[in-house]
């Protein structure tokens, strides 16, 4: 079963740092463009970040580039997402994807998604 | 920026009615859209990919269309199931990836 799994999410003071990782399985990870989507509460869906299946390309959204940073292991078959500089806009349940096309680069919708970790910045 | 506007924000539909909901881009992008289903404390469910094509084990009554700037999900006979909310997205410029606000499918 192709499935994604979030962790490291938690309750965070502003300016603080956490480190979400996503654990794949069931799918040829290193062959596959990942992407991180965050939602805040109650609200809708806003892209992060995409990193192509060797790890030399990456995208960020402009709310987060500059303190955020993606990275993948695919030895181990994990997405990273190092967020320092954490802001209360940044509270939200953050979800990692897969592209849905095997190419290794950025070319189709984002077919599976994890459970998702919700990270709250708050003093 | 490809900014993603969707139509209406809540539709409220009877169970076995059609529902139709509209995504609009601000640019074109060809027919690299996608729909997407959410339902309360879930995680979001690939429903449509190239604006037509149904995701893996969609069921038929789910039907996209469109092309451009302009796209329409159907739903043409609502189960109880399919009341959540829906989301277009564009991948076809980036970054940034984009999505609509959201279409909230309510039980009239």
């Amino acid at each position: 079963e192709v499935q994604l799994l979030e962790s490291g999410g938690g309750l965070v003071q502003p300016g603080g740092s956490l480190r979400l990782s996503c654990a794949a399985s069931g799918f040829n990870f290193r062959t596959y463009a990942m992407y991180w989507v965050r939602q805040a509460p109650g609200k809708g869906l806003e892209w992060v970040s995409s990193i192509s299946s060797s790890g030399g390309n990456a995208y960020y959204a402009d709310s987060v580039r500059g303190r955020f940073t993606i990275s993948r292991d695919n030895s181990k078959n994990t997405l990273y997402l190092e967020m320092n500089s954490l802001r209360a806009d940044d509270t939200a349940v953050y979800y990692c994807a897969k592209d849905a096309h095997s190419s290794g680069w950025f070319r189709d919708a984002f077919d599976i998604w994890g459970q998702g970790t919700m990270v709250t910045v708050s003093s | 920026e490809v900014v993603m506007t969707q139509s209406p924000a809540t539709l409220s539909v009877s169970p076995g009615e059609r529902a139709t909901l509209s995504c609009r881009a601000s640019q074109s992008i060809n027919d690299n859209l996608a729909w997407y289903q959410q339902k309360p404390g879930q995680t979001p469910r690939l429903l449509i990919y190239g604006a037509s094509t149904r995701a893996t084990g969609i069921p038929a009554r789910f039907s996209g269309s469109g092309s451009g700037t302009e796209f329409t999900l159907t739903i043409s006979s609502l189960q109880s199931e399919d009341f959540a909310v829906y989301y277009c997205q564009q991948y076809g410029i980036w970054p940034p990836w984009t999505f609509g606000q959201g279409t909230k499918v309510e039980i009239k």
